[in-house]
This record gives structure tokens, C-alpha cells and sequence, in this order.
């Protein structure tokens, strides 16, 4: 599997509450993508980011924010939490954007 | 915008059939790739099919791209518990450097 993490596995917070999640690589891969994963949804963008500080919106951007400061770092950002955002998350990289995506073990959020 | 339709959304089979998912884009693809998600797991890459009528074969599964590269379906000859999962296809969206994933085919297997 590619070096790609991310923290925290689970989470449980309430509405209203910020939230962020973290991902990890060590791939030093150019693209980074956030998506949400919902029953009957598939995989749905988030964000995705193309290099340090470049990033853009994907389908389901409402209500999420995110940041990249580092190549290694891509940040996922719930400013105010909601029960609609309980889903489980997953981190991508990738060498070229149209290529090969490699996934990270996923962030199970419960917003209650 | 642009879309990759997948059918069917679920699938059950006993061992040893065969099982067949479908991938229908509404724009032509530059590529198609193939990811597997085990229950609980995450998606994992299988395959990415790049010229028009394409056939790779991995053991007992079988990928095709369409010859008008628009569409792609992925065979699996006599399942096994194994392959028990999700099966996405995922196509590279014009003009940007991203993905649009199909809802996905889980397949379950009764043993």
C-alpha cells in the first residue's frame, strides 16, 4: 500500500462543533483528494488539491474547507458540523490526476 | 456535468457463477480505471484500460473498454468468496485533473 495515512480513524462530535481531519503522505505525490463516502453515493469529491496552497472544489464542496501547506499534508476542514456530514472520508493521491488513485484507510465521522 | 453511470448497484451470486458490472460514462474517456473496496476497507486499484476495445484479463477477471471508449464492464468467471466487495469505475473528468467515480457494484456471494 502507498505510505498514505490518516487521523483520526474514528471521530464522534456533535453538531456545531469544528471539526478537521488529517491526511498523510510520504509518496511526495503532486494531487491530493478528500471524498465522502455515502451508502448508494459511491465516492463523492470533496476538494483536491493540485500542489502546495492550490487547491479546488469538487461536487459536494458546501460546508467543507481545506488546506495544504505542506506536499506531505492535506487538510479537511468542518467549520460547523452538521448531521448531514456523518459519512466516512477517505484521502487519495495521485502522481498525475487522471491516473492511479491510491486511498487512504479512511475517517469514520458521526455527527450527532 | 459530467457522469459515470454503474449498474447494477448490488449483485448476490452463489460461489461459483459468473458476475458481470457495467460502466457507462456520458462523456468519452481518455481512460477507465477499476478500484475494489473489501468490506470496511478502502478502495484499492485493479486496473485502468486506456485504447478503444481493450481487454486485460487479471486470473478470473476479465476488463473491457468500449470501442467508442464510453463504456467499460469488468467479468468475474466463477466467483469465489474472495471477491466479495465493491467494484467502482472511475473516469478522469475533461479538463481537470480528477476523477468521477461510478455508485459502485457490491457484490456479496452466498458460499
Amino acid at each position: 500500500d502507498a505510505g498514505i495515512t490518516q487521523s483520526p480513524r474514528h471521530k464522534v462530535t456533535e453538531t456545531g462543533t469544528p471539526v478537521t481531519l488529517r491526511c498523510h503522505q510520504t509518496e511526495n505525490h503532486r494531487y491530493m483528494y478528500w471524498y465522502r463516502q455515502d451508502p448508494g453515493h459511491g465516492l463523492r469529491l470533496i476538494h483536491y488539491s493540485y500542489g502546495v496552497k492550490d487547491t479546488d472544489k469538487g461536487e459536494v464542496s458546501d460546508g467543507y474547507s481545506v488546506s495544504r501547506s505542506k506536499t506531505e499534508d492535506f487538510l479537511l476542514t468542518l467549520e460547523s458540523a452538521t448531521s448531514s456530514q456523518t459519512s466516512v472520508y477517505f484521502c487519495a493521491i495521485s502522481g498525475q490526476g487522471v491516473d492511479t488513485q491510491y486511498f487512504g484507510p479512511g475517517t469514520r465521522l458521526t455527527v450527532l | 456535468g459530467q457522469q459515470v453511470m454503474q449498474i447494477p448497484q448490488y449483485q448476490h451470486v452463489q460461489e461459483g457463477e459468473d458476475f458481470t458490472t457495467y460502466c457507462n460514462s456520458s462523456t468519452t474517456l481518455s481512460n477507465i480505471q477499476w478500484y475494489k473496496q473489501r468490506p470496511g476497507g478502502h478502495p484499492v486499484f485493479l486496473i485502468q484500460l486506456v485504447k478503444s476495445g481493450e481487454v486485460k484479463k487479471q486470473k478470473r477477471l476479465t476488463f473491457q473498454f468500449g470501442e467508442a471508449k464510453k463504456n467499460s464492464s469488468l467479468h468475474i468467471t466463477a466467483t469465489q468468496t474472495t471477491d466479495v466487495g465493491t467494484y467502482f469505475c472511475a473516469g478522469p473528468v475533461q479538463g481537470a485533473q480528477k476523477l468521477v467515480f461510478g455508485q459502485g457494484t457490491r457484490l456479496t456471494i452466498n458460499p
